[in-house]
């Protein structure tokens, strides 16, 4: 079966750096994606990765390794406005998005 | 610039009673719609999605049924409802290659079934 892991919930201090981890095994690989959702709210996306290496993007960055189905998003000088939930989503072969559980980002002043 | 908009944002229906959720896609054409059910504390699930016009295709076996009247409105739908059918849904719709995978969500409906 498919499966994409991360974990349920994070703490981080403002203005610290946060990285939230995602695992993923599926039947192919055409991408990988960080969406943010607080809560009540629509994700909204932060991320493509579907080369492997680091991509930056301001206060945020997205790391992947292919062969070991690894990615993490790497978060920087915390604001409490980046308390929410982290969706990781690979698209698989067949170019259907696999989406985690989501982990939940609390953010303490 | 594009924009997607669902409605109604919240509801509570008794159990047994018909659905219709509805979501329009402006600024683009030819786009691929989704309806996907979020429960809390798992990842999202897709219900349906369309590539054209009349075109559905259903991913998981249920109460609920989706059509394409228009190629910018995409409606989910319910002729009744179960209490499992409670669920933030979300319409959502991508370009129609995936070079980029985005997805571009509506606002969520909220859907209480008592």
């Amino acid at each position: 079966g498919q499966n994409i892991d991360q974990p349920t919930e994070m703490t981080a201090t403002e203005g610290a750096i946060v990285q939230i981890n995602c695992t993923y095994q599926t039947s192919g690989f055409n991408g990988l994606f960080w969406y943010q959702q607080h809560a009540g709210e629509a994700p909204t996306f932060l991320s493509y990765n579907v080369l492997d290496g680091l991509e930056e993007k301001g206060r945020f960055s997205s790391f992947l390794s292919r062969s070991k189905g690894y990615s993490y998003l790497l978060l920087k000088e915390l604001q409490m406005k980046d308390s929410a939930s982290y969706l990781c989503a690979v698209l698989d072969s067949n170019y259907q998005l696999i989406w985690g559980a989501g982990t939940k980002l609390i953010i303490k002043p | 610039s594009q924009t997607i908009h669902q409605w109604p944002a919240t509801l509570v229906q008794p159990v047994g009673s018909p659905l219709s959720l509805e979501c329009t896609v402006e600024g683009t054409s030819n786009p691929n719609l989704y309806w996907y059910r979020q429960a809390a504390g798992r990842g999202l699930q897709l219900l349906f999605y369309s590539v054209g016009i009349g075109q559905i295709s259903s991913e998981v076996p249920q109460n609920l049924s989706a059509s394409r009247p228009q190629d910018r409105q995409f409606i989910l739908s319910s002729k009744k409802l179960l209490l499992s059918d409670s669920g933030f849904y979300l319409c959502a719709w991508s370009v129609a290659d995936w070079n980029t995978g985005e997805l571009f969500f509506g606002e969520g409906s909220r859907l209480t079934v008592l």
